[in-house]
């Protein structure tokens, strides 16, 4: 089983929708977790942690649930500028050498 | 601006031979850098942990002597792809921590270095 999995996609969405993607983690004792952003052939960039009471960055929310081991990321009022590839990250341990999913495509058409 | 750079963005080699990968932290010091490696639409898959004035930690899998890791100062690791062959063909991606008072101790990523070995 893989550390960190992820939904591909890709998720074509009209601008304004609300789409939402989960990702499943194996360690049950991993310490943090991050939504980053990656563009075609270009470096992840961090989007935003995730925090155990979930957290919100103006359209984009995350929630993470231990129990089930998954954390999830909603982007509302999609914009054009939102077509990614999303990666879902997880510190094991306190190191940050992150484990990474293969991303989840979005892409937002006009 | 960028807080990592690596350099160069964009390489093509023949293959067997070497070639060389820089990853700088500008305006922090870095005592541990990641180096990542992504195929095409999979995960950043990290190959070793560069740890400045000691022996790289790779992981499992990650053979040491093809993949030569350098921390020689607090600001700068290479990474040296030896022999290079197709399959080595790759985004190589830098990573450090800006651990400096006042900051987030956020992972920031290089730029990414794309070989192909032909």
């Amino acid at each position: 089983r893989k550390e960190v999995e992820q939904d591909p996609g890709p998720f074509n969405v009209p601008e304004g929708a609300t789409v939402a993607f989960n990702c499943t983690y194996s360690n049950s004792a991993s310490q943090s977790f991050f939504w980053y952003r990656q563009d075609c052939r270009k470096e992840p960039k961090l989007l935003m942690s995730v925090y155990s009471s979930g957290n919100e960055d103006g359209r984009f929310t995350a929630q993470l649930n231990r129990a089930s081991q998954y954390i999830s990321l909603l982007i509302r009022d999609s914009k054009l500028s939102d077509s990614a590839t999303y990666l879902c990250a997880v510190n094991p341990s306190n190191d940050y050498k992150l484990s990474f999913g293969a991303g989840t495509t979005v892409t937002v058409r006009a | 601006g960028a807080v990592v750079s690596q350099h160069p963005s964009r390489v093509i080699c023949k293959s067997g031979t070497s070639v060389k990968i820089e990853c700088r932290s500008l305006d922090f010091q870095a005592t541990t850098m990641f180096w990542y490696r992504q195929f095409p639409k999979q995960s950043l898959m990290l190959m070793a942990t560069s740890n400045e004035g000691s022996k790289a930690t790779y992981e499992q899998g990650v053979e040491k002597d093809k993949f030569l890791i350098n921390h020689a100062s607090l600001t700068l690791s290479t990474l040296t792809v030896t022999s290079a062959h197709p399959e080595d063909s790759s985004f190589y991606i830098c990573s450090a921590r800006d651990l400096r008072q006042g900051r987030t101790g956020e992972l920031f990523f290089g730029e990414g270095s794309r070989l192909t070995v032909l």
